[in-house]
């Protein structure tokens, strides 16, 4: 089985900082999501990256796909309180099953 | 395009009763995932349906099922409930479930056992 690693696990920081989560594994994926999740809610997709090297940008988000794809970042820009939530990594392991890291739980501060 | 679809919302249920949970996922998907959600295990992964068969299945026990229609419809089943089962319970489509698809989560059924 996979496993992915997400830090930090926790993250409160104030309107207008930057701050950067990261999703590592010891195991080569296909492709990594990154989704947010709202409490009460499912996880809605923001990104899929399946190059290595690949950098997306979403906005103020930009997600980064390593070069052995085995590790992702998400780095935010002049966070808002809307950033908000859970955020998760994924990798595709086999048909139909994902595996998911822990979570990031994002506080941005007004 | 709509996209997946999950009722009931929310559910209240007794220890030792059984529960029927149901997903329609994005039109032109074929792969349906089921995975539960706790706050200290995180997302699991239950079962993955294509084509009505069943591909893959997680470790959780044989009260858990789960079946998918001809229109690519599931429905997860969970009967004996116990009070460990309250969970947030997510359905995920794709089009073909390989591991390079991207899975589309439904909004969730919140389950709770009393």
């Amino acid at each position: 089985t996979q496993l992915l690693e997400q830090s930090p696990q926790f993250l409160s920081i104030q309107e207008g900082e930057n701050l950067t989560v990261y999703c590592n594994s010891s195991s080569v994926f296909s492709s990594l999501q990154w989704y947010r999740q709202e409490p009460g809610e499912g996880p809605v997709l923001l990104v899929t990256v399946v190059t290595g090297g690949e950098v997306k940008k979403l906005k103020r988000l930009t997600f980064q796909f390593g070069d052995a794809r085995k590790d992702s970042s998400l780095h935010i820009t002049a966070a808002q309180p809307g950033d908000t939530g859970l955020y998760l990594c994924a990798g595709g392991e086999y048909a139909g099953k994902s595996t998911f890291g822990d979570g990031t739980t994002l506080t941005v501060k007004p | 395009k709509a996209g997946v679809t999950q009722t009931p919302r929310y559910l209240i249920k007794t220890r030792g009763q059984q529960v029927t949970l149901s997903c329609s996922p994005i039109s032109g998907h074929r792969s349906v995932s089921w995975y539960q959600q706790t706050p200290g295990q995180g997302l699991q992964f239950l079962f993955e349906y294509f084509s009505e068969t069943q591909r893959n299945k997680g470790n959780f026990p044989g009260r858990f099922s789960g079946r998918q229609f001809s229109n690519s419809r599931s429905e997860m089943n969970v009967s004996t409930l116990e009070l460990g089962d309250s969970a947030l319970y997510l359905c995920a489509s794709s089009v073909l479930g390989t591991s390079t698809d991207t899975q589309y989560f439904g909004p969730g059924t919140r389950l709770t056992v009393l």
